[in-house]
């Protein structure tokens, strides 16, 4: 069982490029996550989704776009990557039902903006 | 949304018992408690969660405050492998919000 599988581990961008960060699940969450770790501090929600074809700003949303196609899949897209981009992302997926909802969590793309 | 206060960092010897308090005054009433943990260079990984009683699990144990304004994660022998960044969240609206957690450290 994969669990959460995100890609690439590693990238290196410049400025101004675009990329999308890829990440599927296998466990048929209807709920998906992306989250940013700046070194030493702690996850902050970049965007979420509640369902294929609906998502939402989390806390720091700028400079980003995702997209919920189907179930499994939640691409993170960077248009125009800036320096205050270089970061950790992780994205994680769970069961909503009343409070019961886990999140797992990928096991992250480290990226640097240059 | 809930804010949460939890010591910068607890050091403990290898199979003693860790107390992880956090404090979460504002917590509404409705508001599971979860805790999560993060290893070095990994995702976080969640660890126990509960509303008003207290819960165990095979990772560890978790006791709430009666009025629900705090909690303690108790991990009762850690081991070198519990060495991690331990978050205590709220959970409000399926979205989890990440402070900066304890960093717990075991010495051998």
């Amino acid at each position: 069982n994969a669990g959460v599988t995100q890609t690439p581990k590693f990238r290196i961008l410049k400025i101004g490029q675009s990329m999308t960060l890829q990440c599927t699940q296998d466990m048929n969450h209807n709920y998906m996550y992306w989250y940013r770790q700046d070194p030493g501090m702690g996850l902050k929600l970049i965007y979420y989704s509640v369902g294929a074809g609906i998502t939402d700003k989390g806390e720091v949303p700028n400079g980003y776009n995702v997209s919920r196609s189907t179930t499994e899949d939640f691409p993170l897209r960077l248009e125009l990557a800036a320096p205050s981009q270089t970061s950790v992302y992780f994205c994680a997926s769970s069961y909503v039902g009343r409070g019961q909802e886990k999140l797992f969590f990928g096991s992250g793309t480290q990226l640097s903006v240059l | 949304d809930a804010k949460t206060t939890q010591p910068n960092s607890m050091e403990s010897n290898e199979e003693e018992p860790v107390h992880l308090p956090c404090n979460h005054s504002t917590i509404s009433g409705t508001d599971y408690i979860h805790w999560y943990r993060q290893l070095p260079s990994q995702g976080p990984e969640y660890v126990i969660h509960g509303l008003t009683s207290n819960v165990n699990n095979r990772m560890a144990s978790l006791a709430i405050a009666e009025d629900r304004k705090s909690s303690t994660l108790i991990l009762h022998r850690a081991t070198l492998r519990d060495a991690a960044v331990y978050y205590c969240i709220p959970l409000n609206d399926y979205k989890l919000s990440f402070g900066a957690g304890t960093t717990v450290t075991v010495r051998a």
